[in-house]
């Protein structure tokens, strides 16, 4: 029983380069969320989806960030024209059911060079 | 909006001390309360919660209980090991009971050295 896999776990990219990162919940998961951690801070929400749909963006920046769960296949969390600030570990959760426990991924790492 | 405090790390405690984390919430409504654990490298994992006023939840000899007089959710172990060397975050749900959508504090690393 696969827990909340993300890929890459590190993932370089250059100022101005796209940045794609996957989360594949566990099975049977439909709510996927998205976390961005800073260096030396804690994690703050940035989206929240069901299948096909945003449900909450609440927390995602305006601009060159999106995110997506398509019918089949991973939730992905693009990252266009990547700057420095971009820098940090981003986490994926997914839950069965909009209230309960959310299990967490191993993070993908991203560094703007 | 939501917010969470706790205590400023880093922590050093030597084998079998007592640890105590302080963390204090504000919210609009009535929020669930999380400790997360996040050992270097790895993900966060659940270490325990609490849904509601005076609830304790507790795992692996950590408790807490909801304070809803004094909006704490303060983390204690009788006895520290050097394997609960990591970081802990402090977190709450909005109103709705929502589990997954979660407000965290800033993180305390604690260091247990023999």
């Amino acid at each position: 029983n696969a827990g909340v896999m993300q890929n890459p776990r590190h993932l370089v990219r250059r100022r101005g380069q796209e940045a794609r990162l996957r989360c594949s919940p566990m099975k049977g998961h439909s709510h996927v969320y998205w976390y961005r951690q800073l260096p030396e801070e804690g994690l703050k929400f940035m989206v929240y989806l069901q299948k096909e749909n945003i449900i909450d963006e609440s927390g995602m920046p305006k601009e060159r960030f999106s995110a997506e769960f398509p019918k089949e296949g991973p939730s992905i969390l693009r990252i266009q024209q990547v700057v420095r600030g971009d820098s940090a570990a981003y986490f994926c959760a997914s839950s069965l059911h909009e209230n309960t426990e959310a299990f967490f991924g191993q993070g993908t790492r991203l560094t703007v060079v | 909006g939501d917010s969470v405090t706790q205590m400023e790390g880093p922590v050093t405690l030597s084998e079998e001390a007592f640890l105590t984390i302080n963390c204090t919430y504000t919210a609009t409504g009535y929020p669930s309360l999380f400790w997360y654990v996040q050992y270097p490298g790895e993900g966060l994992q659940l270490l325990l919660k609490a849904t509601k006023a005076d609830d304790k939840g507790s795992n692996k000899g950590f408790e807490a209980t909801y304070r809803k007089e004094t909006t704490s959710f303060h983390l204690e172990k009788g006895s520290v090991q050097v394997s609960d060397s990591a970081v802990y975050f402090c977190a709450l749900s909005d109103y709705t009971g929502t589990a997954s959508k979660l407000t965290f504090g800033t993180g305390t690393r604690l260091q247990v050295t023999l």
